[in-house]
């Protein structure tokens, strides 16, 4: 079985500019999950996708922060414009709804210059 | 609303000894609980979960936690501890909202082993 897709791996740019990360989850997962992993710290929810609609986005910034979730498969996770603060690792995890338990890409690292 | 407390940033061991990695939750609904471990550039990989069966659990690479109730602790251990279990550890609760399971993490601890 496939795990969870995410692209790119790394991303450099400079304060101002946008960025889009992209994720594919476990075939047949329904939930989808973006999260904010700062350097030194735990894994912070930005979006919660059941199939295409939000569960829960309280914590994205949505003023610089947008996310979708096209027909229920994949996702993107775009920054526009990014700030230096937002250097970090996201990550994208998917659930089938078994008890919370949840998969992980490798997740995308963005350094803001 | 929920929220988890590990304590020590990082945790220092020599290998063969044992390891304790502390996790307190709050949570206002019966939680699940879970061990996350994070290798350098990975993503997070499940030790072990807690989902009201077995207060005592067993997960991957000798790892095993308790659910403590009366203390909401869900602490993780190993007896004897290898230079390859040296990561970054994530304690989570998870409880169920409509439309899927939210899940918080704590701040994480660092566990170095020394030879």
């Amino acid at each position: 079985e496939a795990g969870v897709a995410q692209s790119p791996r790394y991303k450099i740019i400079e304060k101002r500019q946008s960025v889009a990360f992209w994720c594919n989850p476990i075939s047949g997962h329904a939930t989808l999950y973006w999260y904010q992993q700062i350097l030194g710290q735990g894994p912070k929810l930005l979006i919660q996708f059941q199939n295409n609609g939000v569960v829960d986005d309280s914590q994205l910034p949505k003023d610089r922060f947008s996310a979708e979730r096209l027909k229920g498969v994949d996702s993107t996770l775009k920054i526009q414009p990014a700030k230096l603060e937002d250097s970090a690792v996201y990550l994208c995890a998917s659930s089938q709804g078994r008890e919370g338990e949840l998969f992980f890409g490798e997740g995308s690292r963005l350094t803001v210059l | 609303a929920q929220s988890v407390t590990q304590l020590g940033s990082h945790v220092s061991v020599s290998e063969g000894a044992l390891v304790l990695l502390r996790c307190n939750y709050s949570s206002s609904v019966p939680p699940y609980l879970f061990w996350y471990v994070q290798y350098p550039n990975q993503g997070l990989q499940l030790l072990l979960k807690y989902t009201s069966a077995a207060t005592l659990v067993k997960g991957i690479n000798g790892f095993e936690a308790e659910f403590k109730k009366s203390e909401t602790s869900f602490h993780l251990t190993k007896p004897s501890a290898h230079m390859s279990d040296a990561a970054e550890y994530f304690c989570a609760v998870s409880d169920q909202r409509g439309g899927g399971f939210k899940t918080i993490f704590g701040a994480g601890t660092r566990l170095f082993v020394k030879a």
